[in-house]
C-alpha cells in the first residue's frame, strides 16, 4: 500500500486532456514539494515536474502540475499517442524520513 | 553529459549479500544527494535510501533498515549501496537517481541511471 495515492489507470482519445490525482497527507504533499515522473515502458523514469508546478528544460507545456492541500494533480494536454506511459508522483514525507511514491498510473491513450 | 551508470546487479540466493555501484560523470558529484530507487518487476517505484552529499546523513525505507547500507566516495564520483541479508522480496531493478534540493527541502530526482537487475532466487 503505496503512502500517496493515484488512480491505477486512466484513459482519453488523442488530442484530448487527462487528469491525474495523487493524494497525501499533511506529513508527506501538505509540507513539502511533490514532483512528477513518466516511465515509459522498458526505460527508466524521467522526470516532468519538480518544486509542484515547474517543467525541467525540454518537457513540453502540455504538462502542468498543481497542488492543494494534501493532494496534487498532473494535468497532460493534448495528449498523444507517445504519452502512453506510467506515471508517478513523489515527496517528502517528514513523519517517515523517507522519500514516498504514489503507486503508478497507467495512462492509455485510446 | 550528465550520467549516472549503476552496476552489480546479479543473481544472488537469499540471505546472500550484493554491492551495488552507481558511476557519475558530468557533474559536480560532491555537491548533490543521492538515491536509490528500485522496482520490482511490474510493480511501481520505491525509494530505497538516500545519503547527503558530504555523506553525512543517511535515511532508508523502513524493511532495508539494518540490512542495507548507502554509501558514497566522493574523490571517485561513486555511490554504493551494501546489501545484506537479501530476501526474495528484494528482486527489483535498482536505480541511482540525483536529488535535488531547493533551499533546504527535498525536491525531485533529476537525474536517473539505466538501473541494475538484482535476482535473489535459490
Amino acid at each position: 500500500q503505496s503512502v500517496l495515492t493515484q488512480p491505477p489507470s486512466v484513459s482519453a482519445a488523442p488530442g484530448q486532456k487527462v487528469t491525474i490525482s495523487c493524494s497525501g497527507s499533511s506529513s508527506n504533499i501538505g509540507h513539502n514539494y511533490v514532483s512528477w515522473y513518466q516511465q515509459l515502458p522498458g526505460t527508466a523514469p524521467k522526470v516532468l515536474i519538480h518544486e509542484n508546478n515547474k517543467r525541467p528544460s525540454g518537457i513540453p507545456d502540455r504538462f502542468s502540475g498543481s497542488k492543494s492541500g494534501t493532494s496534487a494533480t498532473l494535468d497532460i494536454n493534448g495528449l498523444q499517442t507517445g504519452d502512453e506511459a506510467d506515471y508517478y508522483c513523489g515527496t517528502w514525507d517528514t513523519s517517515l524520513s523517507a522519500r514516498v511514491f504514489g503507486g503508478g498510473t497507467k495512462l492509455t491513450v485510446l | 553529459e550528465v550520467q549516472l551508470v549503476e552496476s552489480g546487479g546479479d543473481l544472488v540466493q537469499p540471505g546472500g549479500s550484493l554491492r551495488l555501484s552507481c558511476a557519475a560523470s558530468g557533474f559536480t558529484f560532491s555537491n548533490y544527494w543521492m538515491s536509490w530507487v528500485r522496482q520490482a518487476p511490474g510493480k511501481g517505484l520505491e525509494w530505497v535510501a538516500n545519503i547527503k552529499h558530504d555523506g553525512s546523513e543517511q535515511y532508508y525505507v523502513d524493511y532495508v533498515k539494518g540490512r542495507f547500507t548507502i554509501s558514497r566516495d566522493n574523490a571517485k564520483n561513486s555511490l554504493f549501496l551494501q546489501m545484506n541479508s537479501l530476501r526474495a522480496e528484494d528482486t527489483a531493478v535498482y536505480y541511482c537517481a540525483r536529488d535535488i534540493v531547493v533551499a533546504t527541502s527535498l525536491d525531485a530526482f533529476d537525474i536517473w541511471g539505466q538501473g541494475t537487475m538484482v535476482t535473489v532466487s535459490s
